[in-house]
Formats: C-alpha cells, sequence, structure tokens
C-alpha cells in the first residue's frame, strides 16, 4: 500500500536551516508530485508548494519563495523539504503528501515532523 | 491571491446531516477537495471535486459546488464524523494553486 514516512521532529534556533525528508513506498515516486504543507499549532492548513513527477519542476508558494527549496532522489524515493532562515512563526507540523497535479488532489500524507524554532 | 472562507464550527445531532460551505469568488467553476483530519493526526482525503471519493470512505460524505459555495455534506452524521474539515482549491494555472479554507469544526452533540 502507499506509504509516505517522514523524519524525525526537528528542534532549531531563529535563523537556522531544516531539512525533512518523506520516504515513499508502495507506488513510483515519479509517477506523482510530492506536495509539502504545514500546520501552525491550532491552526489550519498552509499549502508550501510542490515539486512535480517526471522532471522534478517546482512550485513554492509565494510567501517561501527564498527560504524552501523542494527536492526528490527517485533513486532512494525519498523527497526533500529544506526551510531556511528559520523564524519562530515557522513552527509547525511538516506534512509531505503525494499530489495527483492534473487535479489538485493529496491523497496519501505522511505522519508529519514537528518543527520547533526557538531562540 | 484566491481566499477561501469556511465557518469556524457546525454542530449537528447523531443521525443528522451536516453540511459544511467554503466560500469563494466564482468558487463553482474551481475543482474544490475536502479533507478531514482528527486530532493529532494528518488530513485525509474524503472528498475530490464534486462527486469522488477515495476508497474506503463513505457514501455519506459528499460534495457540490454551485456560484460562490462548495459544500461538504455528511448524512447520517456518526460521532466518529467529529473532526476539522478543510476545503482545498485547485487552480492549476495559477501562481499560488492551491488554497486551504481555514478550516472547521464539526462537533457531533
Amino acid at each position: 500500500q502507499v506509504q509516505l514516512v517522514q523524519s524525525g521532529a526537528e528542534v532549531k534556533k531563529t535563523g537556522a536551516s531544516v531539512k525533512v525528508s518523506c520516504k515513499a513506498s508502495g507506488y513510483i515516486l515519479s509517477s506523482y508530485g510530492i506536495s509539502w504543507v504545514r500546520q501552525a499549532p491550532g491552526q489550519g492548513l498552509e499549502w508550501m508548494g510542490w515539486i512535480g513527477p517526471y522532471n522534478g519542476y517546482t512550485k513554492y508558494a509565494q510567501n517561501l519563495q527564498g527560504r524552501v527549496t523542494m527536492t526528490a532522489d527517485t533513486s532512494t524515493s525519498t523527497a526533500y523539504m529544506e526551510l531556511r532562515s528559520l523564524r519562530s512563526d515557522d513552527s509547525a507540523v511538516y506534512y509531505c503528501a503525494r499530489a495527483a497535479l492534473d487535479v489538485g488532489t493529496f491523497d496519501h500524507w505522511g505522519q508529519g515532523t514537528l518543527v520547533t524554532v526557538s531562540s | 491571491s484566491y481566499v477561501v472562507t469556511q465557518p469556524p464550527s457546525v454542530s449537528v445531532a447523531p443521525g443528522q446531516s451536516a453540511s459544511i460551505t467554503c466560500g469563494g469568488n466564482n468558487i463553482g467553476s474551481e475543482r474544490v477537495h475536502w479533507y478531514q483530519q482528527k486530532p493529532g493526526q494528518a488530513p485525509v482525503l474524503v472528498v475530490f471535486d464534486r462527486v469522488g471519493r477515495p476508497s474506503g470512505i463513505p457514501e455519506r460524505l459528499s460534495g457540490s459546488k454551485s456560484g460562490n459555495t462548495a459544500t461538504l455534506t455528511i448524512s447520517r452524521v456518526e460521532a466518529g464524523d467529529e473532526a476539522d474539515y478543510y476545503c482545498q482549491v485547485w487552480d492549476g494555472d495559477s501562481d499560488h494553486p492551491v488554497v486551504f479554507g481555514g478550516g472547521t469544526k464539526l462537533t457531533v452533540l
């Protein structure tokens, strides 16, 4: 069955970077996109961007442009999301999700990775 | 960017129907998907666009849209339906192609 397994919780200092991984199984990574969505404590879902299938095309949310990079390693079926220059309001649970980019659905999600940013 | 509005909360008695709305400019022309999220868990896709449901999602959940409103309807509500529900609008041609609503907390009385 389709599974997305994310890396463990992280605690970072303000200004540092974090890189979260998302290992896919049960399907071919390059057949679907991977999207990243975050959720601050007690808040709603915020789309961060995606990396497309085949050619690794990326699209990022405008408010994160310049600070976020999404990559994928098809040899290990693992996607990555790196966020730089961390601020306290980047503290959130970060999810990866399998994305069908023709219709925009996120049909399978990782378990989430808690990133805590403190000074 | 596109703005989507959901009511913060909806309450319903068991066995009744619940309607959760998602408002946006001409949202009836967009692809709208719905997710259920229970406390401490990742979201789950429950309805895609108007009538699609992933396998394992009961037929009691359905979507509709027209004009400026999309609606998730849950028929014969059960205690296990209590969760946060998010609508998501998709516009693949936009600079910001994915927008989530703020979420609606469904409380089963």
